[in-house]
């Protein structure tokens, strides 16, 4: 079965410190991949999305991410931190089908806490 | 505003009662999906219809029914509530397979 696994469930960051969190998948084949951010009270926000094609991927807010094929992995990452990234971060997976998808699976989520 | 609305924001009732929460997606979109939030589950997906017909099912209780309706707006009814199903209900929708853009949610609490 598919799955997706955030190992990191609570991480700490000093404003203006760099970021990443981690993500791995369980998939036959590579599915299609995506990063959300829930803040608190609010709904699930787009970060970035990996179809295909070029491996690192830039998504808005000043996020990217990596897809490893080899390690099963897409990890977000921000360079420098800002207070207002501090929010509840998952990523997620969709079995490709026929070149659409239709359910998302995903991660327990990580909750970012920023430090002033 | 990722232009998905829901209502209601907040739903309190008891169990054994039956509740209906409404989506209406962004406009153009053929896709609605249905996801739970809960403390012990995660994040669920439930169900999926496009343009009125029913696509993908997940993790959705029998007591738990969607449908879409001409004008694309959707609706879930959950039935014979228990204290368990105490959760953020989430809508998104999107215009065929693709990204899926959330509403901002309907918090139940079953008492």
């Amino acid at each position: 079965a598919q799955s997706v696994t955030q190992p990191d469930i609570h991480i700490t960051v000093s404003e203006g410190a760099s970021l990443e969190l981690r993500c791995n998948y369980s998939y036959g084949a590579t599915p299609y991949l995506f990063w959300y951010v829930q803040s608190p009270g609010q709904g699930l926000q787009l970060l970035l999305k990996y179809f295909s094609g070029d491996t690192l991927v830039q998504g808005i807010k000043g996020f990217e991410a990596e897809f490893k094929r080899s390690q099963s992995s897409f990890n977000l990452r921000k360079p420098s931190v800002h207070w207002s990234d501090a929010a509840e971060y998952f990523c997620a997976v969709a079995p490709v089908l026929g070149g659409g998808y239709n359910k998302l699976i995903f991660g327990a989520g990580t909750r970012l806490a920023v430090h002033p | 505003d990722s232009g998905v609305t829901q209502t209601p924001k907040h739903l309190i009732t008891a169990t054994g009662q039956r509740v209906t929460l409404r989506c209406s997606p962004r406009s153009g979109d053929l896709s609605v999906y249905w996801y739970q939030q809960s403390l012990d589950q995660g994040l669920q997906f439930l169900i999926q219809y496009y343009n009125g017909e029913e696509r993908a099912k997940g993790n959705i209780l029998e007591r738990f029914s969607a449908q879409q309706f001409p004008d694309l707006h959707s609706e879930l009814n959950l039935s014979s509530l228990e204290l368990g199903d105490s959760a953020l209900y989430f809508c998104a929708s999107s215009p065929r397979t693709d990204t899926q853009y959330f509403g901002p949610g309907t918090r139940l609490t079953v008492l």
